[in-house]
């Protein structure tokens, strides 16, 4: 059964600094991994979209990785802004699993000013 | 603006009261599904549905019924809601497609009483 693990659970940064989230799973037969931003009282947005054949994707001071053979993926965020302050979830689409996200429980971040 | 919307969005209730949320996309989306939020244990699928008048169950959809009568409409239904459903749902569409990401609504808060 596929198992996501976000680690840290909660995390608090100054303005400026470079952070890194880190997501694990279990089962390396996925489809792709999904890196969301969820603020409070609000839905999910997609931040980036990596394929299985993919290692890698950016989009502006967002990097995420897939190492899908060590079940690992990681969102780097460059030059934070308090404006990042959300939670992150990670999300895999297993292989035969029709669309079916499976959810880590989230990295709370906070970045003060 | 291509969205999914969902109604209500603060809810509560009382044990045994029927109670139906509603989703609707306008993004021609095929594959539409519920998820729902609990403190330390991420999002986890309730049901989805491939397209009109095909739905399956998720991990946990005890005590939820869904319909999918029309392409845009995906109603969750808590015929009698217990505490224990208390809970933010989230509403997702996406393409049938592999690649696809998928697009949440903002997601409705219920507390059953």
């Amino acid at each position: 059964k596929q198992e996501v693990t976000q680690i840290p659970a909660a995390l608090s940064v100054p303005e400026g600094e470079n952070l890194v989230l880190n997501c694990s799973f279990t089962d390396s037969a996925i489809y792709n991994l999904q890196w969301f931003r969820q603020d409070p009282g609000k839905g999910l947005t997609s931040l980036l979209l990596i394929q299985s054949s993919q290692r890698e994707q950016t989009s502006g001071r967002l990097n995420a990785s897939l190492d899908k053979s060590s079940g690992r993926s990681t969102l780097y965020i460059a030059a934070s802004q308090p404006g990042d302050s959300a939670t992150y979830l990670c999300a895999v689409r297993a292989s035969g699993g029709y669309n079916k996200l499976i959810f880590g429980a989230g990295t709370r971040l906070a970045v003060h000013p | 603006e291509a969205q999914v919307t969902q109604n209500p969005r603060y809810l509560i209730t009382v044990t045994g009261k029927k109670l139906t949320v509603t989703c609707s996309q306008n993004m021609n989306h095929e594959y539409m599904s519920w998820y729902r939020q609990d403190p330390g244990l991420g999002l986890r699928q309730i049901y989805y549905s491939m397209n009109v008048e095909v739905t399956d169950k998720g991990d946990v959809p005890e005590g939820y019924k869904v319909s999918r009568k029309e392409k845009r409409n995906f109603p969750l239904i808590l015929e009698s809601p217990s505490p224990n459903q208390t809970s933010l749902y989230f509403c997702a569409s996406s393409l049938f497609r592999e690649s696809e990401t998928q697009y949440f609504g903002p997601g409705t808060r219920l507390l059953v009483l």
